[in-house]
């Protein structure tokens, strides 16, 4: 298995600019996580997906932020326009039961 | 809403010495327990895990876990520190069957001095 998978890994982009950050999660888990790790506020949870569906995006923190899952294999988190105080490293992470496996993350900056 | 607090932030420790990083959760009438480990530009890797069962969880890599529920407690230990166990290490806790949300503590980071 090849685990959560993340792309891009890196992205530096301009303020004002739109940024879109992908996630595959492991073949047969039925939830998926987006996380921000910053060193000011740790780990936080953006968004929950259970069967494809959003249940608790709680933790998104402006409409600048968006998050979709069209199919079981794919989701993507989108913010549209981005600014400095985005930069983070967005943890996209995947369950079938209690133990949630990470990706390798996104490291975000925006300039 | 859980929270757990891991009172050090960093920890250095001298390499092959023993090392406790330690975890503290606020009460719940049941809790799943969880320790992952962060390496350098690295995602989160889970360590090892407690769900239920025996209050003593070993984990990959030697570490091992006590849940204690009267102290309310899940300290990460390990006997004998390598340089390859550098790294920051994560607590987090899920209330109990049926819940999603892991809260994770803010993370210590452990450094093994060679």
């Amino acid at each position: 298995d090849a685990g959560v998978i993340q792309s891009p890994r890196h992205e530096v982009t301009e303020m004002g600019q739109e940024v879109t950050l992908r996630c595959k999660p492991i073949s047969g888990h039925n939830s998926l996580f987006w996380y921000r790790q910053t060193m000011m506020r740790g780990l936080e949870l953006l968004i929950y997906f259970n069967n494809n569906v959003p249940i608790d995006d709680s933790g998104m923190p402006e409409d600048r932020f968006s998050a979709k899952m069209p199919n079981a294999s794919f989701s993507t988190l989108k913010i549209q326009p981005s600014e400095p105080r985005d930069s983070a490293v967005y943890f996209c992470a995947s369950s079938f039961v209690n133990e949630q496996f990470f990706g390798p993350g996104t490291r975000l900056t925006v300039l | 809403a859980q929270s757990v607090t891991q009172l050090d932030s960093q920890v250095p420790v001298f390499e092959e010495a023993p090392v406790e990083l330690r975890c503290n959760y606020s009460s719940s009438v049941s809790v799943y327990l969880f320790w992952y480990v962060q390496y350098p530009n690295q995602g989160l890797q889970l360590l090892l895990k407690y769900l239920s069962g025996s209050t003593l969880v070993k984990g990959i890599n030697g570490f091992e876990a006590e849940f204690n529920k009267s102290q309310t407690s899940f300290h990460l230990r390990k006997p004998s520190v390598h340089i390859s166990d550098t790294a920051e290490y994560f607590c987090a806790v899920i209330p109990g069957a049926g819940s999603y949300q892991l809260t994770f503590g803010k993370g210590t980071k452990l450094s093994v001095i060679p």
